[in-house]
């Protein structure tokens, strides 16, 4: 099993460009989250999905959209990235008690 | 809101038993407590998860009082590969409940040799 991966590891993008990461998880999961990490911080929640077809906004979902056409696939889009929005980005899925996380991805923009 | 408090950074040597408490005065009866461990550039990992009295596994322990308004995370005979960031989180498993999912800024724990 590959748990949790996240696709790209890195990318650097201009301000207004746009751009979606991939999260797929092969564990089975219902529930799939999106967090950001600035530095020294801990993870926020930007969105969250409890179910395929389901999406939810957590603490920091403005700039972000979502969708989980897919069990195993929750994508995170930016609509019209912002230098606010570098960051490292994971993705987490699991059941009711406990996340499984990928290994992140790091996003500039310039 | 289950809010959680930790020390900022804690220090220790390796084979020395480290106890890093979190406070959660708020807790409400059907929050569980959850802890996980984040080394740099990687995604952080879940440790232990416990509700009430101890709770052991083969990486720490988590001790909650009967008043549940604390919970100490006690990582026996520490090495060098355990300094890593690590969080106390607090919520029910409820799908919506997004309290669990609160990390905070996390224990920064540093480990000497």
């Amino acid at each position: 099993n590959a748990g949790v991966t996240q696709t790209p590891k890195f990318r650097v993008l201009k301000t207004g460009q746009s751009m979606t990461l991939l999260c797929a998880q092969d564990m089975n999961h219902e529930y799939m989250y999106w967090y950001r990490q600035d530095p020294g911080m801990g993870l926020r929640l930007i969105h969250y999905s409890v179910g395929e077809g389901t999406t939810a906004k957590g603490e920091v979902p403005d700039g972000y959209n979502v969708s989980r056409l897919k069990k195993q696939n929750f994508l995170l889009g930016l609509e019209s990235a912002a230098p606010s929005q570098t960051s490292v980005y994971f993705c987490a899925s699991g059941g009711s008690y406990e996340q499984y996380f990928g290994p992140g991805t790091r996003l500039t923009v310039t | 809101l289950a809010k959680t408090t930790q020390p900022i950074s804690m220090d220790s040597y390796e084979g020395q038993e480290v106890n890093i408490t979190c406070s959660h005065n708020n807790i409400a009866t059907n929050d569980y407590i959850t802890w996980y461990q984040q080394f740099p550039s990687q995604g952080p990992r879940f440790i232990i998860q416990g509700y009430k009295t101890k709770v052991t596994n083969e990486v720490a322990s988590l001790f909650i009082p009967a008043d549940r308004k604390s919970s100490t995370l006690s990582l026996p005979r520490v090495s060098l590969s355990d300094t890593a960031v690590y969080y106390c989180l607090v919520g029910d498993i409820s799908p919506y409940n997004t309290d669990k999912l609160i990390f905070g800024t996390g224990t920064r724990l540093q480990v000497f040799p």
